[in-house]
């Protein structure tokens, strides 16, 4: 069984740009989170997807959009970066919704993204 | 999103039990309680996880208090590999109702010593 997967493992960009993050789910998994984890705090929840759909989001502006794709992979992108939108950003999947759903979310390692 | 209350961290030594604590005197009836962890360098870890009644599983037990406004993780022989920030979180709702959300607080560092 592959887990959550992310790329890149670190990235440094400059204030203004943009960002793509990317997710891969782990296997049988149809509902992928995002979550962003500045630091020395806990993760704060941005949104969900399943089934290519946003499921729910968090106090996050626009800037922060999301896709999730037929194999359910996920990608998280960020506009007009800010020198606050540096943390570590985590991706976590789950099998929601069904039979076969389950409460507990399987995290990846994260993306480092700094903005300078 | 209902609150939980933490220590800010915990000490113990190598091979002796632990008792996390957790307040969440606004719990309602369809929380569950959740606890995850995070080591050093990596994404949170999923540890257990229980309504009503006190769960064991393999990494640790949830003790629950009857009113459910308070509950502990017990580890029951730490070791070095246990160090890491402990998370006690609510999670509204049945299974299977799709929309999941974690909402996190700033948890317990637990510091272990050999």
């Amino acid at each position: 069984e592959t887990g959550v997967t992310q790329s890149p493992t670190h990235l440094i960009k400059t204030r203004g740009q943009q960002v793509t993050l990317r997710c891969s789910s782990q296997s049988g998994h149809n509902t992928v989170s995002w979550y962003q984890q500045a630091l020395g705090q806990g993760p704060q929840f941005i949104f969900q997807y399943y089934r290519e759909e946003e499921n729910g989001r968090g106090n996050f502006p626009p800037r922060f959009s999301g896709l999730q794709f037929p194999n359910y992979s996920s990608e998280l992108n960020v506009n007009a970066l800010e020198l606050d939108d540096s943390a570590l950003y985590l991706c976590a999947s789950t099998q929601g919704r069904g039979p076969r759903s389950t409460d507990t979310q399987y995290f990846g390692p994260g993306t480092r993204l700094t903005v300078l | 999103d209902a609150k939980t209350t933490q220590p800010n961290s915990m000490e113990s030594n190598e091979e002796e039990p632990v008792h996390l604590p957790c307040n969440h005197s606004t719990i309602s009836g369809t929380d569950y309680i959740h606890w995850y962890r995070q080591l050093p360098s990596q994404g949170p870890e999923y540890v257990i996880h229980g309504l009503t009644s006190n769960v064991n599983n393999r990494m640790a037990s949830l003790a629950i208090a009857e009113d459910r406004k308070s509950s502990t993780l017990i580890l029951h022989r730490a070791t070095l590999r246990d160090a890491a920030v402990y998370y006690c979180i609510l999670r509204r709702g049945p299974l299977g109702t799709g929309f999941q959300k974690l909402v996190f607080g700033t948890g317990t560092r637990l510091l272990v010593s050999p």
